[in-house]
């Protein structure tokens, strides 16, 4: 069955550390999207991507980084720089335009 | 300023007793709206999409329609199983990258 695949379930940083989240589809979907999930504050867009090799920046992209090497892959890396790393992270697919997503299951990133 | 507001934040209900839930749109030529449902540490699931106003959609106990200012989501003798926080979201009317701007949901309980 086609899909989004997040890993992992859960992931602990330290101060100072980079940790990388993974995110895989088979679904062929062209665009792909990462979210950030807090409580009462809804989903909030860090990087999207359209197409391979382009990604562009979203609402909250300070302190992330993204690549997007192949169609069925969009890493999402978690730098020293983001402050407040502890949240819930959604990966998402698209066939683009109008049409809705497919998520992953998420990753809860907490620091330690 | 794009913007969806979704109301209550929190809705208690008996088994059996019908609701609705609301989403509330700004946004210029709404290019869709799409309701999802999340359960808790998981990813949101697609539930609708809605075009146009005065559309509907239903799904078992689940009907959304849509208006030109706001989206209902209303839940017909709603069972425990129907628990979960549901999201509304839209393009922004500004672009075609496929993004989409959420609301901050409405956390659904349902008591036997």
């Amino acid at each position: 069955d086609g899909g989004i695949t997040q890993s992992p379930k859960y992931l602990f940083r330290k101060e100072g550390q980079n940790v990388t989240l993974s995110c895989e589809q088979n679904l062929n979907h062209d665009a792909m999207y990462w979210y950030r999930q807090d409580p009462g504050q809804g989903l909030r867009l860090i990087y999207y991507s359209q197409i391979v090799n382009d990604f562009q920046k979203g609402d909250i992209a300070e302190g992330y980084s993204v690549s997007r090497e192949k169609k069925e892959s969009f890493p999402l890396t978690v730098t020293s720089a983001q402050k407040n790393p502890t949240a819930f992270y959604l990966c998402a697919s698209s066939k683009g335009g109008q049409y809705g997503y497919t998520f992953g299951s998420g990753t809860r990133l907490t620091v330690v | 300023e794009d913007q969806v507001t979704q109301s209550p934040e929190a809705l208690r209900l008996q088994e059996g007793e019908s609701s609705s839930l609301n989403c509330s749109y700004t946004v210029s030529g709404l290019r869709g709206l799409f309701w999802y449902r999340q359960d808790p540490g998981k990813g949101p699931e697609f539930l609708f999409t809605l075009y146009s106003a005065g559309e509907e959609k239903e799904k078992e106990r689940l009907k959304a329609t849509l208006t030109k200012k706001e989206s209902f989501l209303h839940i017909t003798a709603p069972k425990p199983e129907d628990s979960a926080t549901y999201l509304c979201a839209v393009p922004p009317g500004s672009s075609n990258t496929g993004k989409l701007i959420f609301g901050q949901g409405t956390t659904l309980q349902v008591k036997p």
